[in-house]
């Protein structure tokens, strides 16, 4: 059975300074895999997926992510954090037939001023 | 933004009662999904749609149950409302799935209360 695990609930960090926000997934298959976020009391967007044609997958607002299948792990990761960046971010697995969809638990980001 | 609406976008309701909600989308996607958010859990599928009249359970089907008799239109019904039922609902809409990893559009949530 697929699962995602995200590993830090919270993550506070200075604007300006990087973001890592970690992602952990567990799949007898290789499956599609997407980060989305979700602004206070809003829908949510899709920032990035990784479908297999590169490991190094570049999303949205400056945002990218590495798939590293012997780590199973694909992590979120941003140069430099800005303000707008403060939301709720959610790692989503594809199950097999590419048709049901699991998601983390979510990391909330805090940018600090 | 993709036209997706969700009707109603709050609701209280007692337990027991019926609820059914509308996810509306303007776009001819084929897929679409009903999700709940809960605190510490993320987003959970509920039921999904792939095209008219056919429809598939999620990892949190009990107590739901769906209908889709126009590709524009997916009900999620609760038949008997409980207080575990209290959540977020979110609609969202593909336009097909695969290896290639089909972006889901999210509509705006429904706050559902069961008091």
């Amino acid at each position: 059975a697929q699962s995602v695990t995200q590993l830090d609930s919270h993550v506070s960090v200075s604007e300006g300074t990087p973001v890592l926000l970690r992602c952990n997934y567990s799949s007898s298959y290789s499956p599609s895999l997407f980060w989305y976020v979700q602004h206070p009391n809003k829908g949510l967007q899709l920032l990035l997926k990784y479908t297999s044609a590169a490991t190094l997958v570049k999303g949205i607002n400056g945002f990218e992510a590495e798939f590293k299948k012997s780590e199973t792990s694909f992590h979120l990761t941003k140069p430099s954090a800005h303000m707008s960046d403060a939301a709720e971010y959610f790692c989503v697995v594809s199950d097999r037939n590419f048709n049901k969809f699991y998601f983390g638990s979510g990391t909330k980001l805090n940018v600090k001023p | 933004d993709a036209g997706i609406t969700q009707s109603p976008r709050h609701k209280v309701t007692e337990t027991g009662t019926p609820v059914t909600l509308r996810c509306h989308q303007t776009e001819n996607h084929r897929y679409m999904y009903w999700y709940r958010q809960d605190p510490g859990h993320g987003l959970r599928l509920i039921h999904y749609s792939y095209g008219v009249k056919d429809t598939d359970k999620g990892e949190v089907s009990d107590g739901y149950s769906v209908s889709r008799s126009k590709t524009e239109d997916f009900l999620l019904t609760l038949e008997s409302a409980t207080s575990s039922q209290t959540s977020v609902y979110f609609c969202a809409i593909s336009e097909s799935t695969g290896p290639y990893g089909e972006t889901q559009y999210f509509g705006p949530g429904t706050r559902l209360l069961v008091l």
